[in-house]
């Protein structure tokens, strides 16, 4: 059974800090992508990273994966109140485009 | 475009009852899937569908149904409901492109309580 770890599960942050969201697996995903979700609605796509040791960058927000496929970082720089929401990592291993979710990370920023 | 749409928004059952989830997307999207999201436990697949009339089991099918006639609708079916089946049920389509091989849109979910 194929599964995703994420780190840490809450986070909680002063306006203007930088913060890294871990995901972690044994296996080896053929893609991983990144959602964010507000209260009350469904997970909606930040990012999708398929190559090992891809970087991208969305604003402040950076997304790496891993050289060996089985690992993802997010990292906000300069985080803003805006950027409080439910961020879930998600993997594809397989036809059908099936998605293993991770747990999530619930991340609040105070002004 | 709307997108996904999911009915009912809220639900309250009682154990043993049954409803159906409606799902509908107007984007022509030949993928399909059903989600359930528990506190701390992430998003949960509970059945997909590659189109109509193809469906198929995800890691979490027991005590659920799907049907898929159309290409638009992808119904979910709670036949007894249990108090283990109270959840937020998210619906998501997706239709893989080279450029976009793995992007789903979600529904804006249906809160269950089963008492």
């Amino acid at each position: 059974t194929q599964l995703l770890e994420q780190s840490p599960q809450f986070l909680s942050i002063q306006e203007g800090e930088n913060l890294t969201v871990y995901c972690n697996s044994s296996s080896v995903f053929s893609s991983l992508q990144w959602y964010r979700q507000e209260p009350g609605e469904g997970p909606v796509l930040l990012v999708t990273v398929v190559t090992g040791g891809e970087v991208k960058k969305l604003k402040r927000l950076t997304f790496q994966f891993g050289d060996a496929r089985k690992d993802s970082s997010l990292h906000i720089t300069a985080a803003q109140p805006g950027d409080t929401g439910l961020y879930l990592c998600a993997g594809t291993y397989n036809q059908g485009g099936k998605l293993i979710f991770g747990q999530g990370t619930e991340l609040s920023v105070k002004p | 475009n709307a997108g996904v749409t999911q009915t009912p928004k809220f639900r309250i059952l009682k154990i043993g009852q049954s409803m159906t989830l409606q799902c509908t997307q107007d984007m022509n999207h030949n993928y399909m899937y059903w989600y359930r999201q528990d506190p701390g436990m992430g998003l949960k697949l509970i059945y997909y569908s590659v189109g109509a009339g193809i469906t198929d089991k995800g890691e979490v099918p027991n005590g659920y149904n799907v049907s898929r006639s159309t290409t638009e609708d992808f119904p979910l079916r709670l036949e007894l409901a249990a108090p283990s089946q109270t959840s937020v049920y998210f619906c998501a389509s997706s239709y893989p492109t080279e450029t976009s091989p793995y992007e789903q849109y979600f529904g804006p979910g249906t809160r269950l309580t089963v008492t």
